[in-house]
């Protein structure tokens, strides 16, 4: 099956610091999607992002998807930024989604 | 709007009863429902989806059961809870085709 990479594992950033969160992905998709779980294990959905970019407020997301690789900013973070970042992707239609291995974000006061 | 709910929030079972979770959605019709979990903190894995009443298709092996009586009610089983099911189980919803998927906020379960 699809294969999913994250990075970094893991993130500390000061209050008010820009980042880059990568996600690689070993064939084509037909849906990417960024999430945060925050603390109470929640998944917040980000982005459904199969190709192309998008923005959010702070957040923005490129998909590259002939390369095969989806990249997820944060601007001027802030504490509440804190917690796990995860991108997932399914090949077909079925949204049966395979999750990368996550990117744990701490934003420093 | 959509919404899914899952139930209980929280469970701890000792090893060998049996389970039951429900996860339920609202303000859609025929949605795909997901079964996901998530041991260590860490990536989910997919363990059942569903397409319609009463087709559930299995991902991986395990200790675990899926049926889906109704359109919207998905429920996750078990007849005999082993040490290894405890974690972070997720319900999750999408429209057919390659749409956006949905979770519900989870159920954190501790078998003892």
């Amino acid at each position: 099956g699809i294969q999913v990479e994250q990075s970094p594992p893991d993130l500390i950033l000061q209050e008010g610091a820009n980042s880059t969160l990568r996600c690689n992905f070993s064939d084509s998709v037909n849906n990417l999607q960024w999430f945060h779980q925050n603390p109470w294990g929640q998944l917040i959905n980000l982005f459904y992002i199969p190709s192309g970019t998008k923005q959010n407020g702070r957040l923005s997301a490129t998909t590259v998807a002939t390369e095969r690789y989806s990249l997820l900013y944060i601007s001027s973070s802030q504490t509440t930024d804190s917690g796990v970042y995860f991108c997932a992707v399914d090949e077909a239609a079925g949204n049966k989604l395979t999750f990368g291995g996550g990117t744990r974000v701490l934003v420093k006061p | 709007s959509q919404t899914i709910h899952q139930w209980p929030v929280t469970l701890v079972q000792p090893v060998g009863s049996p389970l039951s979770l429900e996860c339920t959605v609202e303000g859609t019709s025929n949605p795909n429902l997901y079964w996901y979990r998530q041991a260590a903190g860490r990536g989910l894995q997919l363990l059942f989806y569903s397409v319609g009443i009463g087709q559930i298709s299995s991902e991986v092996p395990q200790n675990l059961s899926a049926s889906r009586p109704q359109d919207r009610q998905f429920i996750l089983s078990s007849k005999k809870l082993l040490l290894s099911d405890s974690g972070f189980y997720l319900c999750a919803w999408s429209r057919w085709g390659a749409t956006e998927a949905f979770f519900g906020q989870g159920t954190r379960l501790t078998v003892v």
